[in-house]
């Protein structure tokens, strides 16, 4: 059974300080994604990452995947406070290549 | 393009009340899927569609039902209300291979 894991589930940041998010998953899997969610409001894609070494980057986030130790990270560089929300991690399931497990979500705070 | 429109965005039920949450895409995608989001469970996989006439189960099926007579809908049953079915439902879409899902603005349920 695929289980996907994120830490830290919150995170209290400095603007201008840099931080990182982990996302671990327990088994085989081609595809991981991330979004992010405002309070109240619906999911937003962020990035697709499809293979071993796949790094995207969309101003402050980069996103990273090591498909070998199962294992992605969303890198926040000089955090502003546009960047508050909960972020989550989801990898493919079995069953179709639509579906994903998600994990938790981190919920980002950035304070000036 | 609308994109996912998800009706209502509010209800409240009583137990063993009956109701249907509604989903449309006007993207032509193929795939859809429902989750329901919880408090620090992030989102768990209720149904999906890979297509018109073609259902299955996900993680947490039990207690919904779905139907898929066109491309553009895929409403989610609920038979007879549980307090445990309180909860935020989204639906999402995708063209399928490998790309991410597009998600509707959720419908917020609460069952007395």
């Amino acid at each position: 059974e695929l289980k996907v894991e994120q830490n830290p589930l919150f995170l209290s940041m400095q603007e201008e300080k840099n931080y990182t998010i982990y996302c671990n998953y327990s088994t085989t899997s081609d595809r991981l994604y991330w979004y992010r969610q405002d309070p109240g409001k619906s999911l937003e894609s962020l990035f697709v990452l499809l293979s071993n070494g796949a790094v995207k980057q969309e101003g402050r986030l980069m996103a990273s995947l090591d498909t070998k130790a199962r294992l992605s990270t969303l890198h926040i560089t000089a955090a502003v406070h546009d960047l508050s929300a909960t972020y989550f991690c989801a990898v493919g399931a079995g069953g179709s290549q639509g579906n994903l497990i998600f994990g938790k979500g981190t919920k980002l705070s950035v304070k000036p | 393009n609308a994109g996912v429109t998800q009706t209502p965005k509010f209800q409240v039920l009583k137990t063993g009340q009956s109701m249907t949450l509604q989903c449309a895409q006007d993207m032509n995608h193929e795939y859809m899927s429902w989750y329901r989001q919880d408090p620090g469970m992030g989102l768990r996989l209720i149904h999906y569609s890979v297509g018109a006439g073609i259902t299955d189960q996900g993680e947490v099926p039990n207690g919904y039902n779905v139907s898929r007579s066109t491309t553009e809908d895929f409403p989610l049953r609920l038979l007879s209300a549980a307090p445990s079915q309180t909860s935020v439902y989204f639906c999402a879409s995708s063209y399928g291979n490998l790309r991410e899902l597009f998600f509707g603005e959720g419908s917020r349920l609460t069952v007395l």
